[in-house]
């Protein structure tokens, strides 16, 4: 069975600080790909990043930046200099080729950057 | 411009009704997903499809029902046999492409379900 754990389940930071968003997957699969999701507000998720598990290159996008290291299986998430409009709940999720077209979501962390 | 659209954003159960939740995609997407949120919580995946007239059940499926009679619709039914409906229902497709699991899924921006 895949699981996906984000033990962070609420942060608060101060605009401009910079913060990290903890996930920790489990899966038996040698492929798998890892994601973020950002959900505003709005409702609607929107897609971040996707990583696959034989690309352990960290990736930074602006002011966004993952960190994969599979010796501890993590995928972590780390906005610097955050904004207000950074606020949202953060998912991230695991599929495999062997998981059935099926994507397994960790819990969410909430972000609240305050101006 | 392409995306999924769900309707009601918000919706209103009473005890023993079934209500029917919309999700309409103009990406041209094979697959289609309904999952649920509760507060606090992950999304749990109630059913999927990749083909029309076709569908799977995901984890928590009971007391839901699907269909796909149409490659853009899949639309969802909260029967009266779920006993604890009051939830954020999303629901998402994607292409079954290339990058097989790995692409992404595209969401629309939800129903709000409560109960009377």
């Amino acid at each position: 069975a895949q699981k996906v754990t984000q033990a962070q389940t609420e942060i608060s930071v101060v605009e401009k600080e910079d913060v990290t968003l903890d996930c920790v997957y489990e899966t038996r699969d040698t492929t798998y790909y890892l994601f973020w999701y950002k959900q505003p507000p709005s409702g609607e998720l929107v897609f971040l990043i996707r990583r696959n598990s034989f690309d352990e290159q960290n990736e930074i996008s602006g002011r966004y930046s993952w960190n994969f290291q599979k010796s501890t299986s993590s995928f972590n998430f780390t906005i610097t200099a955050s904004q207000v409009v950074d606020s949202a709940v953060y998912f991230c999720a695991l599929t495999s080729n062997n998981a059935g077209n099926m994507l397994t979501f960790g819990g969410g962390t909430r972000l609240m950057v305050k101006p | 411009d392409g995306g999924i659209t769900q309707s009601p954003k918000y919706l209103f159960r009473k005890e023993g009704q079934n209500v029917t939740l919309s999700c309409e995609q103009n990406l041209n997407h094979d697959a289609m997903y309904w999952y649920r949120q509760d507060p606090g919580q992950g999304l749990r995946l109630i059913y999927y499809s990749q083909i029309v007239n076709d569908f799977q059940k995901g984890d928590i499926a009971e007391g839901y029902s699907v269909s796909r009679e149409k490659k853009e619709s899949f639309p969802l039914t909260v029967t009266s046999a779920q006993k604890n409906p009051t939830a954020f229902y999303l629901c998402a497709s994607r292409t079954l492409g290339k990058k097989g699991p790995g692409e992404k899924l595209f969401f629309g921006s939800g129903t709000q379900l409560s109960v009377l």
